[in-house]
């Protein structure tokens, strides 16, 4: 059982490049998260699901896109990457009342 | 926009004294404040969670208290030790949903 996976663990981009942050989890939850984390902050919400095939916007949308065609993975788009989205992404699933986060992908777009 | 202030920003203890982290939210629709902890190079942990029903919730070394009316909830550690080292966030519920999370900036506690 590895829970929360993502990958890549570290990332370099170039501006205006684009990229997929995958995220994949073995647990049957239903409700999976994207969350940013930028230096000395707590985590925003980016885009969060509440099942395949359903996905919402959460705090900080602009700058990303996700699919939920299945329940294990929740995958993360940047399209024309931005200075801006240099961050530590967290993909979290939530199951029996607790959210359960991934490692972690550390992005930096120079 | 809804908003969680969390205080301090860093806080240094004696091992084996307590500390205290406090947290205030301004969505009155939060239900759901849970407490993470994040040591280096990891994601967040939940280490206790407090929902609007309930005013105190303890586990061992680690309790939490809410006070709905004064929209604000604070997490206590007792008996700290060198491993409790690492940086909290509080959460706060919004838009009435358990799973929409506003987190504060977090508290990096020192024990030592």
């Amino acid at each position: 059982n590895a829970g929360v996976t993502q990958t890549p663990k570290f990332r370099i981009l170039k501006i205006g490049q684009s990229m997929t942050l995958q995220c994949a989890q073995d647990m049957n939850h239903n409700y999976m998260y994207w969350y940013r984390q930028d230096p000395g902050m707590g985590l925003k919400l980016i885009y969060y699901s509440v099942g395949a095939g359903i996905t919402d916007k959460g705090e900080v949308p602009n700058g990303y896109n996700v699919s939920r065609s299945t329940t294990e993975d929740f995958p993360l788009r940047l399209e024309l990457a931005a200075p801006s989205q240099t961050s530590v992404y967290f993909c979290a699933t939530e199951g029996a009342d607790t959210q359960y986060f991934g490692p972690g992908t550390r992005l930096t777009v120079l | 926009g809804e908003n969680v202030e969390q205080h301090p920003s860093t806080l240094s203890v004696q091992e084996g004294d307590s500390a205290v982290i406090k947290c205030t939210y301004s969505d009155s629709a939060s239900n759901y404040f849970p407490w993470y902890k994040q040591e280096l190079g990891k994601g967040p942990q939940l280490i206790i969670d407090i929902r609007s029903n309930v005013g105190e919730k303890k586990d061992q070394r680690i309790a939490v208290t809410l006070n709905k009316t004064a929209k604000h909830f604070s997490l206590h550690i007792t008996e700290t030790q060198p491993e409790d080292s690492a940086v909290y966030f509080c959460a706060a519920s919004y838009g009435g949903s358990q799973g929409n999370l506003i987190f504060g900036k977090g508290t990096k506690l020192s024990v030592k």
